[in-house]
């Protein structure tokens, strides 16, 4: 159990729909990052809080938002969903604002938009 | 941000020991080496992570020569349970995971 916990584990939803993926990182860690890892490819880094504050953007679509809490929960939210977004979202969590560090891997939510 | 290059794939036996390199020609000064390995449809999870020279912990040892330019990750005695994709990272701000390197432990 690394301590980082996502919510739901799978989903299921329609084209076109609206979902929020929900993150609680580890205790105390201050960092949380992003990733969308589609069937048999690499992990896409998609964006990085860090106390609150955007830090980093990679390569999120306009249809995606996320945003953390003061409770230093994240949400990932994917609007206008499409086919192609059916993946797993992995949320990680570091206690530095660098993930050159030992960063940690919630299990994932798995998307499946059909 | 240090790009980095490593194998796509490799296979190895049960009981051998494994090695893994990993490319970083562009590294900076203040940029550590960290190395997590990633099981499928599971979240990464780190492995080992080094400055310079020889790193070890009860699972792997890191070996960065002194031009830090390259680094290896050391496997040893593989079983089949370590069959994974592993990926070299470098740079304080670098959360990009390569494509990783696929390695296959036969029995």
């Amino acid at each position: 159990d690394s301590g980082v916990t996502q919510t739901p584990k799978h989903l299921i939803t329609a084209t076109g729909q609206r979902v929020t993926l929900r993150c609680s990182p580890r205790s105390g860690d201050l960092s949380v990052y992003w990733y969308q890892q589609s069937l048999d490819q690499g992990l896409q880094f998609l964006i990085q809080y860090y106390n609150g504050e955007e830090r980093a953007k990679g390569n999120i679509l306009e249809r995606f938002s996320a945003q953390q809490f003061p409770d230093l929960h994240s949400e990932l939210n994917l609007s206008s969903l499409e086919l192609g977004d059916s993946a797993l979202y992995f949320c990680a969590s570091s206690s530095l604002p660098s993930m050159n560090t030992e960063a940690f891997f919630g299990q994932g939510t798995r998307l499946t938009v059909v | 941000l240090a790009k980095t290059t490593q194998p796509i794939s490799m296979d190895s036996y049960e009981g051998q020991e494994v090695n893994i390199t990993c490319s970083h020609n562009n590294i900076a000064t203040n940029d550590y080496i960290t190395w997590y390995q990633q099981f499928p449809s599971q979240g990464p999870r780190f492995i080992i992570q080094g400055y310079k020279t020889k790193v070890t912990n009860e699972v792997a040892s890191l070996f960065i020569p002194a031009d830090r330019k390259s680094s290896t990750l050391s496997l040893p005695r593989v079983s089949l349970s370590d069959t994974a994709v592993y990926y070299c990272l470098v740079g304080i701000n670098d959360m990009r995971f390569g494509a990783g390197t696929r390695l296959t432990v036969k029995p």
